[in-house]
C-alpha cells in the first residue's frame, strides 16, 4: 500500500499545550498536504509544503519536511479545545500529469485538546 | 472560495436499491474531481478520479460497475452506488480541483461528505 503512516494515532493534551503529529510515506512526492477533520464532517486544507521546502509556517501551525527521511510533522503551538479533531498528511505525487495526479492519505492522528 | 458542496448529507437506503450522490463546486470549475470512501475511524481512501467529459478512472479494487461515476460539467459529478448493500454502508467524500493559469492546483477542497447507511 501506498498509504502514509501517521503516529501517534491518537493524542490527548490539556489546552494550552503544543501538539507534534508525525507522518511517514514512501514515495517520491511534488508536495504534502495537511488537512483536518471533524468527526464526520468533510476534510479542511490546512497547509502545503512543497518537496523543496523545509519548514512552514500558518498561524499556530508549524510543518517541517524531511524528504530525505520521507517524513513531515505538524506542530500546533497553544493548543485549544477547537482543535480536537482529526489531522492527515497527504502526499501529491512526483507526476504533474492532471488527470492522474492524486493524493495519498496518510492513517492520521486523532487529537483531543481537553479544556 | 473554493466551496464543495455534497447531497445529500445523509441516506437510508434498502439493500438492492441505488443510491446517487452529487458533488458541487459552487463557485469555480472543477476540472477534476475525486471520490473517497472512510470507514469510521479510519483515514480516506481514493476510490476514483473524475475529469470532465471524460470516464472516470478507477483505483484498484473498486468495481466501476458497482460505483457509477459521471462527471457531466465543471461544476457537477455524482456518484451512483447500484445495488447497494449493508456492506456499501459508508461515509462518502468528494473534492474537486481546478486550473490555475498554467497549472493544475495541488490543494484539494473537499465537500462535507455523504453518509450512506443500507439495511
Amino acid at each position: 500500500s501506498q498509504q502514509g503512516e501517521e503516529d501517534p494515532q491518537a493524542l490527548s493534551i490539556q489546552e494550552g499545550e503544543n501538539a507534534t503529529m508525525n507522518c511517514s510515506y514512501k514515495t517520491s512526492i511534488n508536495n504534502l498536504q495537511w488537512y483536518r477533520q471533524n468527526s464526520g464532517r468533510g476534510l479542511v486544507h490546512l497547509i502545503l509544503i512543497r518537496s523543496n521546502e523545509r519548514e512552514k509556517h500558518s498561524g499556530r501551525l508549524r510543518v517541517t519536511l524531511d524528504t530525505s527521511k520521507k517524513s513531515s510533522s505538524l506542530l500546533i503551538t497553544a493548543s485549544r479545545a477547537a482543535d480536537t479533531a482529526s489531522y492527515f498528511c497527504a502526499t501529491g505525487g512526483a507526476k504533474r500529469s492532471y488527470n492522474t495526479d492524486k493524493l495519498i492519505f496518510g492513517t492520521g492522528t486523532r487529537l483531543q485538546v481537553f479544556p | 472560495g473554493a466551496v464543495v458542496s455534497q447531497h445529500p448529507s445523509r441516506v437510508i437506503c434498502k439493500s438492492g436499491t441505488s443510491v446517487k450522490i452529487e458533488c458541487r463546486s459552487l463557485d469555480f470549475q472543477a476540472t477534476t474531481m475525486f471520490w473517497y470512501r472512510q470507514f469510521p475511524k479510519q483515514s480516506l481512501m481514493l476510490m476514483a478520479t473524475s475529469n470532465e467529459g471524460s470516464k472516470a478512472t478507477y483505483e484498484q479494487g473498486v468495481e466501476k460497475d458497482k460505483f457509477l461515476i459521471n462527471h457531466a460539467s465543471l461544476t457537477l459529478s455524482t456518484l451512483t452506488v447500484t445495488s447497494a448493500h449493508p456492506e456499501d454502508s459508508s461515509f462518502y467524500i468528494c473534492s474537486a480541483r481546478w486550473w490555475e493559469g498554467l497549472s493544475i492546483t495541488d490543494t484539494q477542497y473537499f465537500g462535507p461528505g455523504t453518509r450512506l447507511t443500507v439495511l
